[in-house]
């Protein structure tokens, strides 16, 4: 079984609908990440959480929410989703304690379309 | 300001030849981390390979090395014996300790196209 996991892999919505994007982990790290991809271009970070009363805003925040409902999971919502949120979105964790190398496992991503 | 440059959108190379492909970042930390990431067709982010600022040697992970110049900042991802499942989208990303919070730096990535 894959190590980070996020539901769902696909999803279409419409313009103004309520969005849960869903992330689990097992691999036992505390620090859990959400972030998004656009066509040609990096990752961007929206939120992240260091542990299970942390939440910390990202790069782009804005239009996004999150969950940390456990160590283990970590949730991204879309209040009212727009267009502009049409993405690949990817669930991240890493263990603690390991600056500078801190290194990020990814999920397999979740692929949203807001029509 | 760009922190993370890679200026190669697109690579070509023969199978079972090397390929580099180039990142720089801009950084006034002196404690840093440098990641490549692969990301295949499918879609998922695989890491490869990580250098600390502070490592003296280039890290190497199999067919990876990073080429580490900290000097000229750049931070280059080797790959040896091309294969074709080596064709995908690297990204080069970097992690700054002391600017408060927390942050990872993505590139916008470079494409590997792997010829048989």
């Amino acid at each position: 079984d894959a190590d980070v996991t996020q539901t769902p892999r696909n999803r279409i919505t419409k313009t103004g609908k309520r969005i849960m994007l869903e992330c689990s982990q097992t691999k036992g790290h505390d620090r859990m990440y959400w972030y998004r991809q656009d066509p040609g271009l990096g990752l961007r970070l929206i939120y992240y959480s260091f542990d299970v009363k942390d939440i910390n805003k990202g790069e782009i925040s804005d239009g996004y929410s999150v969950s940390r409902q456990a160590q283990a999971k970590f949730s991204l919502s879309l209040e009212s989703a727009i267009p502009n949120q049409t993405a690949l979105y990817f669930c991240a964790t890493s263990e603690t304690g390991t600056e500078p190398t801190d290194t990020q496992y990814f999920g397999p991503g979740t692929r949203l379309t807001v029509l | 300001a760009q922190k993370i440059t890679q200026t190669q959108p697109g690579m070509f190379v023969q199978e079972k030849e090397a390929v580099t492909l180039d990142c720089t970042y801009d950084t006034s930390d002196q404690s840093y981390g440098l990641f490549w990431y692969k990301q295949p067709s499918s879609g998922e982010m695989i890491f490869l390979i990580y250098q600390g600022s502070y490592d003296e040697q280039n890290a190497t992970e199999g067919r990876y090395s990073l080429n580490f110049q900290k000097a000229r900042k750049s931070a280059n991802l080797v790959i040896s014996a091309s294969q074709l499942g080596d064709s995908a989208m690297y990204f080069c990303a970097m992690r700054e300790v002391n600017t408060g919070g927390f942050k990872t730096i993505f590139g916008a990535g470079t494409r590997l196209f792997v010829k048989a």
